[in-house]
């Protein structure tokens, strides 16, 4: 079993539409938790941290089940700009990140 | 502030050769860590360095080796390459802090032929 793992898409949605990504991270010691965006050939950039109660910026909203070591984000009201591969991240017990492969997303008009 | 710039940007070896690449992390970060990106893969780690001190390894052999600087910036370096190790090499810098998030550079995309 991989220690990050996400659905590797592609999602393929219209402009404006909701679009919901999971992840599930197997290390129940993990402490830290993030969602990075990678565009294509570029490096990953943060998009958000994710906070035990759940934390929403703009039109993006994290979500953090511990007990089912399980990590969701939720893009609301889509753009174009928003293609990307979404990347999950969650911290090791080597003062490493662990990645998922991410999920890749197109909007489409 | 300064974001983290890694150097060179793209690089061609021939298997056997060894390599050099470099980073600069962002202005107030005391720590750099090493990532390795396969197509379609997400980023594996290599090493971290802190206090110019190897502070945490992933599964990647000794010819993998670092170097962190009293400036804080970094290198890495690759000995006797092998045609699986064409990737984009990523460096990030963060404070020490465990729940720190990463800031990467722009990354070295490595071709060995």
């Amino acid at each position: 079993r991989k220690e990050v793992e996400q659905d590797p898409g592609p999602f393929n949605v219209p402009e404006g539409a909701t679009v919901a990504f999971n992840c599930t991270y197997s290390n129940s010691a993990s402490q830290s938790f993030f969602w990075y965006r990678q565009d294509c050939r570029k490096e990953p950039k943060l998009l958000m941290s994710v906070y035990s109660s759940g934390n929403e910026d703009g039109r993006f909203t994290a979500q953090l089940n511990r007990a089912s070591q399980y990590i969701s984000l939720l893009i609301r009201d889509s753009k174009l700009s928003d293609s990307a591969t979404y990347l999950c991240v969650v911290n090791g017990d080597n003062n490493d990140m662990r990645f998922g492969a991410g999920t890749r997303l197109t909007v489409k008009p | 502030e300064t974001g983290v710039t890694q150097s060179p940007t793209h690089l061609i070896k021939t298997r056997g050769q060894q390599v050099t690449l470099r980073c600069s992390s962002q202005s107030g970060h005391n720590t750099v860590s090493w990532y390795q990106q396969a197509l379609g893969q997400g980023p594996q780690f290599i090493f971290q360095y802190y206090r110019e001190e190897e502070n945490g390894r992933g599964n990647f052999p000794p010819r993998f080796s670092g170097l962190q600087f009293p400036n804080y910036s970094s290198e890495l370096n690759v000995n006797a390459l092998e045609l699986d190790d064409s990737a984009l090499y990523l460096c990030a810098s963060s404070l020490k802090a465990s729940d720190s998030p990463l800031h990467f550079g722009n990354g070295t995309r490595l071709t060995v032929t």
